[in-house]
C-alpha cells in the first residue's frame, strides 16, 4: 500500500516568508508525527498527534513554529518568519497507535534564504 | 530524557566483512531500542527494535543488535555485509512509546 508522503518534496523561501508543508500518513494511522533533521545530525522530535489534537509538542522550537490535523490524517506544519535556522529536512511519520513502528516519509527538505 | 551516542560517523567496511555500529543511550527509565536505516535517495526503515524479552534481536536481511542494559549500549552488527548495505544508520530509544530520540547516524559505505 502507499506509504507515508510529503509534499513538497524541496522548499526554497526567503527569510522570513511564511512556509506549509504537508504530511498524508498511511491510511487508518491515527498518529502522526514530525520530526525535524538538521544536516549531520539524527531526526529531533517535534510534534504527536493522536486523532485530531496534539497530545505532545513539546519539541516545537517556538511560537513561529505550529502543526495542525484537522481532519485527524493530512497534517500541515507551518513555520511563520522563517529564519535561515530553520533550514533542515522535515520528516513526517504515522503509525497504528502510539505504541506501534513509526513509519517515515521522505521528508520535505527546506532551505531559507 | 533520553539522549543517543553513535560512536562512529562513518564505518568504510569490504564486502563480505563483518560490521558493528556502535550505540550507547542514557536514560534514567526503561526504554525501547531501535535502529533505523536510510538508503540512499530514501526514507528512514525500521530494522530492528528492542521493547522487552530476548535481549538478541535480528533482522530478515542479517543484522542483529543486543540490548545490553549494564552498558547501557544497542549494538548492531552484520557478519557479512553486501553492496547493498551502504546507507546511513540510525539508532533511537524512546521511554514513551512515541518520541523517539536519534543519534547522529553512522555511515556505512560498503565497497567491493
Amino acid at each position: 500500500g502507499a506509504g507515508v508522503s510529503q509534499t513538497p518534496s524541496n522548499k526554497v523561501t526567503e527569510k522570513g516568508k511564511y512556509v506549509e508543508l504537508r504530511c498524508d500518513p498511511i491510511s487508518g494511522h491515527t498518529a502522526l508525527y514530525w520530526y525535524r533533521q538538521s544536516l549531520g545530525q539524527g531526526p529531533e522530535f517535534l510534534i504527536y498527534f493522536q486523532g485530531t489534537g496534539a497530545a505532545d509538542d513539546s519539541g516545537l522550537p517556538n511560537d513561529r513554529f505550529f502543526a495542525v490535523r484537522p481532519e485527524g490524517s493530512v497534517s500541515t506544519l507551518k513555520i511563520q518568519r522563517t529564519e535561515r535556522g530553520d533550514s533542515a529536512v522535515y520528516l513526517c511519520a504515522s503509525s497504528l497507535g502510539h505504541q506501534e513502528t513509526q513509519y517515515f516519509g521522505p521528508g520535505t527538505r527546506l532551505l531559507v534564504l | 530524557a533520553q539522549s543517543v551516542t553513535q560512536l562512529d560517523s562513518q564505518v568504510p567496511v569490504f564486502e563480505e566483512a563483518p560490521v558493528e555500529l556502535r550505540c550507547n543511550y542514557s536514560s534514567s527509565v526503561s526504554v525501547y531500542l531501535f535502529w533505523y536505516v536510510q538508503y540512499p535517495n530514501q526514507g528512514l526503515q525500521l530494522l530492528l527494535k528492542y521493547l522487552s524479552g530476548s535481549t538478541l534481536v535480528e533482522s530478515i536481511n542479517g543484522f542483529e543488535a543486543e540490548f545490553n542494559k549494564s552498558q547501557t549500549s544497542f549494538h548492531l552488527r552484520k557478519p557479512s555485509v553486501h553492496i547493498s548495505d551502504t546507507a546511513e544508520y540510525f539508532c533511537a530509544v524512546s521511554a514513551n512509546d512515541y518520541k523517539l530520540s536519534f543519534g547522529a547516524g553512522t555511515t556505512v559505505t560498503v565497497r567491493a
